[in-house]
């Protein structure tokens, strides 16, 4: 297996546009995390999916920000509108039931 | 909720000594994982030592063990005859087993640096 594939690398958006971050977690495993990495705040848990459902999405900052899993292969981090303070690497991560978890190479987010 | 602390923001050893790091977490569960996952400058989060909270026996991985103390909430990682590619964040780590429901959360991380 590739491991877990995050979409792009890299993002450098103006503030305002629409950014759609994209994961595609390790084929059979059930638990999709959604992480945001910043220097002041460390790796903050936005959201996690059991089974494409959303368990726990507390984390999410405000309503600018969406995820989506609308299959067992696919999951998608949306902010809408952007602004320079979502600046920060994005992680992805998947796992089994039980399991650790495994996580995607991020992506790194700069909103001019 | 869950939490969990890491009181350390950075630590530095000298290459072939050992160097603990420390972590505490909060939860009323009685069952639960803790994992100590390493972030070199890469950006790739590589998993280091896991232990499940059922088990009295301190995890092992080659240089790396643990000590868990479970009254104590207190989960800490040696690491033995430290070498000069552990230099890294150190980020401790919290799973619930609940069916359904198994939260993942990260310390704030300890940056580890290793002196030659």
């Amino acid at each position: 297996d590739a491991g877990v594939i995050q979409s792009p690398r890299h993002e450098v958006t103006e503030m305002g546009q629409e950014v759609t971050l994209r994961c595609k977690p390790i084929s059979g495993h059930d638990y999709l995390f959604w992480y945001r990495q910043t220097m002041m705040r460390g790796l903050e848990l936005l959201i996690y999916f059991n089974n494409n459902v959303p368990i726990d999405d507390s984390g999410m900052p405000e309503d600018r920000f969406s995820a989506k899993m609308p299959n067992a292969s696919f999951s998608t981090l949306k902010i809408q509108p952007s602004e320079p303070r979502d600046s920060a690497v994005y992680f992805c991560a998947s796992s089994s039931n039980r399991g650790q978890a495994f996580f995607g190479q991020g992506t790194r987010l700069t909103v001019v | 909720a869950q939490t969990v602390t890491q009181s350390q923001p950075e630590m530095s050893v000298q290459e072939a000594e050992t160097v603990t790091l420390s972590c505490t977490y909060d939860t009323s569960e009685s069952d639960y994982y803790l994992f100590w996952y390493k972030q070199p400058p890469s950006r790739q989060m590589i998993l280091v030592i896991r232990q499940e909270a059922y088990k009295q026996q301190n995890a092992t991985e080659n240089r790396f063990s643990v000590n868990f103390q479970k009254a104590a909430k207190s989960f800490s990682l040696k690491i033995s005859d430290s070498q000069l590619g552990d230099a890294a964040m150190y980020f401790c780590a919290y799973r619930s087993v609940n069916q359904g429901a198994q939260k993942l959360v990260f310390g704030q991380g300890t940056r580890l640096t290793i002196n030659p």
